[in-house]
């Protein structure tokens, strides 16, 4: 069955200290694999596609990686506008391409 | 340019009665998604809309449709609402249908059922 699983479910972190939040999947077929951020009462705003193992990208204080069975969200000394909750999703190849989503990580970054 | 826009933003409906939501995606953009999302399922998908044509379905019972007008705009309708239909519905829109790539995301609709 494809799946999606995301951890930690909360993380609390000080501001300036780093981390990282994981994305596992187990996936049929995996056609890319996205990373979003939704911040309360709003809907999600796309962060990035990755779509090949050893594929990175970057963004401001954020990095995503991708592996063959999960993805990171490296969070580099990161800021109170930076709290927010983060959603892996999975695309499925296949002729039924659907997306697969993680419950999310919720991030709070104290000042 | 203007956002994905969802109304209403909220409504409250008793169970039974229908409900029919509204997604007016960017300018430009004919593909649109709806999802559910609740606090303990996450976000769950909907069906999916490309010119007008239902691309792809997720795992809902009948009592969820949707449809696409040509001008993009798009409605889903829940009939015989239950009290567990009480979610954020989400919609989304894309220029190409089945990738979520950079898809944008409308602020929602709080549908409460009671």
């Amino acid at each position: 069955e494809d799946q999606v699983t995301q951890s930690p479910e909360a993380l609390r972190l000080q501001e300036g200290e780093s981390s990282s939040l994981n994305c596992s999947y187990t996936v049929s077929g995996l056609r890319g694999l996205f990373w979003y951020r939704q911040d309360p009462g709003k809907g999600p705003e796309f962060l990035f596609t990755l779509y090949s193992a050893g594929e990175e990208k970057e963004k401001e204080r954020l990095k995503a990686t991708l592996t063959k069975k999960e993805s990171f969200l490296h969070i580099t000394a990161p800021k109170p506008e930076d709290s927010a909750t983060y959603l892996c999703a999975v695309g499925i190849a296949g002729n039924n391409r659907k997306l697969i989503w993680g419950l999310g990580t919720s991030l709070a970054v104290n000042p | 340019k203007a956002g994905v826009t969802q109304t209403p933003r909220y409504l409250i409906k008793t169970r039974g009665q229908q409900v029919t939501l509204s997604c007016s995606p960017i300018s430009g953009h004919r593909s649109v998604s709806w999802y559910q999302q609740t606090p303990g399922q996450g976000l769950q998908f909907l069906f999916e809309y490309f010119s007008e044509t239902q691309r792809n379905k997720g795992n809902f019972p009948g009592r969820f449709s949707g449809r696409q007008f040509s001008n993009s705009r798009s409605e889903m309708n829940v009939s015989t609402l239950e009290l567990g239909d009480s979610a954020l519905y989400l919609c989304a829109s894309s220029l190409s249908p089945g990738d979520g790539a950079e898809a944008f995301f409308g602020q929602g609709t709080r549908l409460t059922v009671v």
